[in-house]
């Protein structure tokens, strides 16, 4: 168990809907990063927040939006969903911004229909 | 531009034999280097990970790296493998300055008795 909690752990939802994905960071740990990892693109690096401030931004689209809240937790925001959304997400935390070790929650399976 | 390369995509290996596992990284710096594990429908578990000094480092479930800066390698490798060593391996270099993480494409690890 790394301590990173993801829920939920399975989704289904139709095309053209809106879902959120939450995470809570290890305890401790100021930095939350969000992955999407699916057949053809591999493990894509989506966006991070460190503190509640957004600090890097990787192949997110603009349907796609996040947060990191005060209390550190993080959710994920997807609209307009399109099959090509289906994948597993995964959070990941970390103590510092920059130079740490990543932890990763098992995931958020992301079924869209 | 930073990258990561597993140059193998799949590997059978029979239980008991030795494994190496391949990881070249492009990277201005010094690079924090961590290798990654993931079971079906788990998230990614962290094997081990190298920062600095002793070039060898001892991960979890006998498993051991090697940084070759003169390669730009950071390989993984286990004596004997186990079957429940089947899963997926990812390799990933983090910025010491920055704050990306660049995970590899993934090596699957099949395990035949």
């Amino acid at each position: 168990d790394s301590g990173v909690t993801q829920t939920p752990k399975h989704l289904i939802t139709a095309t053209g809907q809106r879902v959120t994905l939450r995470c809570s960071p290890r305890s401790g740990d100021l930095s939350v990063y969000w992955y999407q990892q699916s057949l053809d693109q591999g493990l894509q690096f989506l966006i991070q927040y460190y503190n509640g401030e957004e600090r890097a931004k990787g192949n997110i689209l603009e349907r796609f939006s996040a947060q990191q809240f005060p209390d550190l937790h993080s959710e994920l925001n997807l609209s307009s969903l399109e099959l090509g959304d289906s994948a597993l997400y995964f959070c990941a935390s970390s103590v510092e911004y920059s130079g740490n070790t990543i932890y990763f929650g098992e995931g958020s399976w992301l079924t869209v229909v | 531009a930073q990258s990561v390369t597993q140059p193998d995509i799949h590997i059978t290996v029979s239980e008991g034999a030795s494994l190496e596992l391949r990881c070249n990284y492009s990277y201005g710096a010094t690079p924090y280097l961590f290798w990654y594990v993931q079971s079906p429908g788990q998230g990614l578990q962290l094997l081990l990970k190298y920062f600095s000094g002793d070039t060898l480092v001892q991960g979890i479930k006998g498993f051991e790296a090697e940084f070759k800066r003169s390669q730009s390698s950071f390989n993984l490798r286990k004596p004997s493998v186990h079957w429940s060593d089947a899963a997926e391996y990812f390799c990933a270099v983090g910025e010491n300055t920055g704050n990306q993480f660049y995970f590899g494409t993934g090596t699957s690890l099949t395990v035949i008795p």
